[in-house]
């Protein structure tokens, strides 16, 4: 139960732009999917859940699903220095570890003033 | 306030040495993860458990030792064995059954070892 694929960056904006943030996964059975922030030498706080297809918004942050390609991704609206941080993606696993999170590398992400 | 607490939150550690990394929880949670990242590596499994005196190997185990003797610790060794223990380890937990809650797991700040 393996590849989540994710582009590590570094991606770096400037204030008040767009991000895009991407994942590809291998398994169209997969549901469940996570977007993780993590500051530096701190542990990744939970950003989105997602089930199936479609969007998700939570204020300037929107998480997306497209089965048909495999592919999931985070948009950020009106990025903030305050963003900079390394965001991972993830997946549930299933059959006897569904409890378990597959994570992506990671994407470290820089937002300038 | 629920939470994990991870400690210590910096180590050092000379070659040849076991050390225990120490993880609490107070969220009530059945579930609890060992995970290391190294850079440019994400995260990966060492070792998981999913009830009081019960415990999995993850992808990474070689090396590393776990117990769960209660359901709030979940204690993790790195051993002599170990053969590149440096790296930031972070302890995770999550309910059990079903509902949106069991899919999402809590982090504690982690552990920084290094090895001189």
């Amino acid at each position: 139960q393996k590849e989540v694929e994710q582009d590590p960056g570094p991606l770096s904006v400037p204030e008040g732009a767009i991000v895009s943030l991407n994942c590809t996964y291998s398994n169209s059975a997969f549901q469940y999917f996570m977007w993780y922030r993590q500051y530096s030498r701190k542990g990744p706080e939970l950003l989105m859940y997602t089930y199936s297809s479609g969007n998700k918004e939570d204020g300037r942050f929107t998480a997306q699903v497209d089965k048909s390609s495999k592919y999931i991704s985070l948009f950020i609206r009106d990025s903030q220095p305050s963003d900079s941080a390394t965001y991972l993606c993830a997946r549930r696993g299933y059959g006897g570890s569904q409890g378990n999170l597959i994570f992506g590398k990671g994407t470290k992400l820089s937002v300038k003033p | 306030d629920g939470g994990i607490t991870q400690s210590p939150k910096y180590l050092f550690r000379k070659e040849g040495q076991n050390v225990t990394l120490s993880c609490e929880q107070n969220l009530n949670h059945d579930a609890m993860y060992w995970y290391r990242q190294d850079p440019g590596q994400g995260l990966r499994l060492i070792y998981y458990s999913q009830i009081v005196n019960d415990f999995q190997k993850g992808d990474i185990a070689e090396g590393y030792s776990v117990s769960r003797e209660k359901k709030e610790s979940f204690p993790l060794t790195v051993t002599s064995a170990q053969k590149n223990p440096t790296a930031f380890y972070l302890c995770a937990s999550r309910p059990q059954g079903g509902g949106t809650g069991a899919n999402v797991l809590t982090f504690g700040a982690g552990s920084r070892l290094t090895v001189l």
